[in-house]
């Protein structure tokens, strides 16, 4: 089980380019959510699926994109990037609506926005 | 809307002791309640989750308690170690789904 996983672990945009952050997970996990993590502002939700075809967002959506096409895989879509952005992304994975049910955390993309 | 707060936010102690951290959260309907280490530049790694129907959690030298109609959780961490240090994060997870978390507290642990 390679558990989830993140590309790239870093990665510097210029302002306006685009991109997108991959997020995989080999557990069969129905839930795949996304973070960003700033100092002293804890972390943040940005957009999560509950299962293929369902996304919905988060705390933060502004400025991101989500599709989930196959059970594994949760891009994240940066369209048009800006410093603001500039963060450490995290990604996570469990089953859903089960109270016993750990989520698991990717090791993170680090994101730079000139 | 949840809010959960920790406290300290950052807490030093010298190796051997034992140490208390702090997590208040202010809906007390949760599915669960999540802790977790963060080492520096690193991912998160969950530590326990206490169910909503429990009032604590044990793994090792660690033990967690919840007491929901109170809104609080500790996590209790014995006999401490300088590979303890990093910070701790308390998450509540109120849907079934995405986690609320605090924004840390920073331990570290002197040899």
């Amino acid at each position: 089980n390679a558990g989830v996983t993140q590309t790239p672990k870093f990665q510097v945009l210029k302002t306006g380019q685009s991109m997108t952050l991959q997020c995989a997970q080999d557990m069969n996990h129905e839930y795949m959510s996304w973070y960003r993590q700033d100092p002293g502002m804890g972390l943040r939700l940005i957009h999560y699926s509950v299962g293929a075809g369902i996304t919905d967002q988060g705390e933060v959506p502004n400025g991101y994109n989500v599709s989930r096409s196959t059970t594994e895989d949760f891009p994240l879509r940066l369209l048009s990037a800006a410093p603001s952005q500039t963060s450490v992304y995290f990604c996570a994975s469990s089953y859903a609506g089960r109270d016993t049910d750990t989520q698991y955390f990717g090791p993170g993309t680090r994101l730079t926005v000139l | 809307k949840q809010e959960v707060t920790q406290i300290p936010a950052a807490l030093s102690v010298p190796e051997g002791e034992n140490l208390v951290l702090n997590c208040s959260f202010t809906d007390s309907a949760i599915y669960n309640l999540q802790w977790f280490r963060q080492d520096p530049g690193k991912g998160l790694t969950s530590l326990l989750l206490i169910q909503s129907s429990q009032r604590e959690q044990t793994s090792g030298r660690l033990n967690a308690s919840l007491d929901k109609s109170s809104g609080r959780s500790t996590l209790y961490i014995a006999a401490s170690q300088p590979g303890d240090s990093a910070t701790y994060l308390c998450a509540v997870n109120q849907a079934g789904t995405a986690l609320i978390f605090g924004k840390g507290t920073t331990l570290s642990v002197s040899s």
